[in-house]
């Protein structure tokens, strides 16, 4: 079965330092690995995928994510928080054939 | 524009009410889907849909029911049956190519039951 964690609920980064927000995941096979971004009272906004490829993945608002397959983990990254980019951020993964399946989500919040 | 379009933004339903949740789509995708957000629990699949005339339960689908008569619509009614139907319902749509794209979402329906 497919599962995905996001071990912190909450991260907290100040304004211009870096930002982790952590995912790891389980499913037989290649794993399809998804990133998506959640403002109060809105659906959910594709920020990156990884499919297949380099590890890095380069994203929309500056996001990257690392995907590590030894450490079954697909972190989100980016290098200079704003404060624009809080919001709740859900991790999604989907095996082939399989539907998608979403963490319970990690609220940032970025601090002035 | 394309993408996919849920109505209403807020809905009210007394107890024992039925209710429709519209969902509508333009970008031609052939799979969608209904999942349920609750505060903390994040999203759980209700029910989806991989072409026209078919569905299947998700994870949580008593007390729900859907029809998908068109490709460009996927409408969910939150039944009676359901007790416990205050949240937020998310419809989104992806193409049916197994793992190699992503969901498009909609804006959301805000359903409280008075």
């Amino acid at each position: 079965a497919q599962s995905v964690a996001q071990p912190e609920d909450q991260v907290n980064v100040a304004e211009g330092n870096p930002l982790t927000v952590k995912c790891t995941y389980s499913v037989s096979g290649n794993p399809y690995l998804f990133w998506y971004v959640q403002y109060p009272n809105r659906g959910l906004q594709f920020l990156l995928k990884y499919i297949t490829g380099d590890n890095l993945v380069k994203g929309s608002y500056g996001f990257e994510a690392e995907f590590n397959k030894s450490q079954t983990s697909f972190h989100l990254k980016k290098p200079s928080a704003l404060v624009s980019d809080s919001a709740l951020y859900f991790c999604a993964v989907r095996g082939y054939g399989q539907n998608f399946v979403f963490g319970p989500g990690t609220r940032l919040s970025v601090l002035p | 524009d394309g993408g996919i379009t849920q109505s209403p933004k807020y809905l009210f339903r007394k107890e024992g009410q039925n209710v429709t949740l519209s969902c509508e789509q333009n970008l031609n995708h052939d799979a969608m889907y209904w999942y349920r957000q609750d505060p903390g629990q994040g999203l759980r699949l209700i029910y989806y849909s991989q072409i026209v005339n078919d569905f299947q339960k998700g994870d949580i689908a008593e007390g729900y029911s859907v029809s998908r008569e068109k490709k460009e619509s996927f409408p969910l009614t939150v039944t009676s049956a359901q007790k416990n139907p205050t949240a937020f319902y998310l419809c989104a749509s992806s193409i049916e190519a197994p793992g190699v794209t992503e969901a498009f979402f909609g804006q959301g329906t805000r359903l409280t039951v008075v």
